[in-house]
């Protein structure tokens, strides 16, 4: 069964850092594409990032700021957040790639930025 | 980067109703658009892909269907577990984007 299992939310003051994690199972992790997704309390889902081999993107937002990595022999996926805003504020999914659609999704950890 | 709209933002529908929504796209995808279903407090799960692909235990009621710039999805009777919020999202290029959603209630 493939389950992906985020952790490494809570609350940190802008201009802070976090680093979250997506620990997958149940599939062969090094040869799909992985994603970040996050979802402002309230709002829609908004796109983040993906590493596929050696290829990575950002969405605008973030690039400069957020790093996305992973650890094939661990089988995980990390995202390390610097310079954090208000406007991250959300619940952040990671979610395994196939091409055509994110057809499996964690359950979600909630970074909060706030003083 | 592409841009999505989905229309209508929400859809007042009941238990029974043939519900469609449609994902506009700023420039062609191809076939290259997945929708998803997320209810309150869950994760987003996929429904299709590939424009009109079922995915394995999603009820045959969905459809998806369309190419290029236009797609739909279709409800062809709603169910009380449907009322959620659908998303498309494309596939064709990054950044990856998502439409903004549709909230689907009960009338």
């Amino acid at each position: 069964e493939v389950q992906l299992l985020e952790s490494g939310g809570g609350l940190v003051r802008p201009g802070g850092s976090l680093r979250v994690s997506c620990a997958a199972s149940g599939f062969k992790f090094s040869t799909y594409a992985m994603s970040w997704i996050r979802q402002a309390p309230g709002k829609g889902l908004e796109w983040v990032s993906v590493i596929s081999g050696r290829n990575i993107f950002y969405a605008e937002p973030v690039k400069g700021r957020f790093t996305i990595s992973r650890d094939n022999s661990k089988d995980t996926l990390y995202l390390q957040m610097n310079s954090l805003r208000g406007e991250d504020t959300a619940v952040y999914y990671c979610a395994r790639e196939d091409w055509v659609g994110l057809d499996y999704w964690g359950q979600g950890t909630l970074v909060t930025v706030s003083s | 980067d592409i841009q999505l709209t989905q229309s209508p933002s929400f859809l007042s529908a009941s238990v029974g109703d043939r519900v469609t929504i449609t994902c506009r796209a700023s420039q062609g995808i191809s076939s290259y658009l997945a929708w998803y279903q997320q209810k309150p407090g869950k994760a987003p799960k996929l429904l299709i892909s590939a424009a009109s692909t079922l995915q394995g235990g999603v009820p045959s009621r969905f459809s998806g269907s369309g190419s290029g710039t236009e797609f739909t999805l279709t409800i062809s009777s709603l169910q009380p577990e449907d009322f959620a919020t659908y998303y498309c999202q494309q596939l064709n290029s990054y950044p990856r984007t998502f439409g903004p959603g549709t909230k689907v209630h009960s009338k």
